[in-house]
């Protein structure tokens, strides 16, 4: 079952900040975050372990709640260039890298 | 050079026919992974493989197969097209780095099926 993504489109203007959320009915064993801007392929941000472990983007962070399986995508002070569709993904216990990904969440940085 | 190309890059076919998706990568990795994108579904996984010999379904592979026919090569089937196989299709490699977790996304092929 696809993981749901909130909201599902955002608008900002340059310097605002922004959340992404992403929620899954399953138990998590990590959250992957993409981005993919228009007529390009996804990129890598950032992956969020169990037990709190994060690698990825040195100017987004994000938040992996296990209780909760949901993980969270802060992009604070946005630039023109954060522009594009957010993906999250998320690998179950023991197939972390068997992805399933959310619908996505557009966001538009204007200036 | 790109690390991960797909071929063709578009491709028009009609209901029936059968169609083959190419993914090379020179990445080195042992994992890669095909996955098909429609607007407003995100992407969901077709089939994965870890090496040559390792090749495994994802969500929705009906009407699909797949070959590894070395680490740097794997191809995607349509056996018989059919229409809601339109969408566009990304092949996508991961390896050692980043703990194995960082997937890197080939260009994509836009496959139409009339």
């Amino acid at each position: 079952q696809q993981p749901v993504q909130s909201p599902q489109a955002v608008i900002l203007r340059e310097g605002e900040d922004a959340v992404i959320n992403c929620s899954s009915s399953k138990a998590l064993y990590s959250v992957h975050w993409y981005r993919q801007k228009h007529g390009e392929a996804p990129v890598f941000l950032m992956i969020l372990l169990k037990g709190g472990e994060q690698k990825g983007h040195e100017k987004i962070s994000a938040s992996f709640n296990e209780k909760k399986q949901q993980s969270s995508l802060y992009l604070t002070a946005s630039q023109l260039s954060y522009s594009g569709t957010y993906f999250c993904g998320t690998g179950p216990i023991g197939a972390t890298n068997k992805l399933i990904f959310g619908t996505g969440t557009l966001l538009a940085v204007q200036p | 050079d790109a690390d991960v190309t797909q071929t063709p890059r578009n491709r028009i076919t009609k209901t029936g026919k059968r169609i083959m998706l190419e993914c090379s990568q020179t990445k080195g990795h042992d994992r890669m992974y095909w996955y098909r994108q429609d607007p407003g579904l995100g992407l969901r996984l077709i089939y994965y493989s870890f090496d040559v010999k390792d090749i495994n379904k994802g969500e929705i592979s009906d009407g699909y197969s797949v070959s590894r026919q070395a680490q740097a090569k794997f191809s995607l089937s349509l056996e018989s097209a059919i229409p809601n196989q339109t969408a566009l299709y990304f092949c996508a490699t991961s390896g050692p780095d980043r703990g194995g977790y960082e997937q890197y996304f080939g260009p994509g092929t836009r496959l139409t099926v009339t």
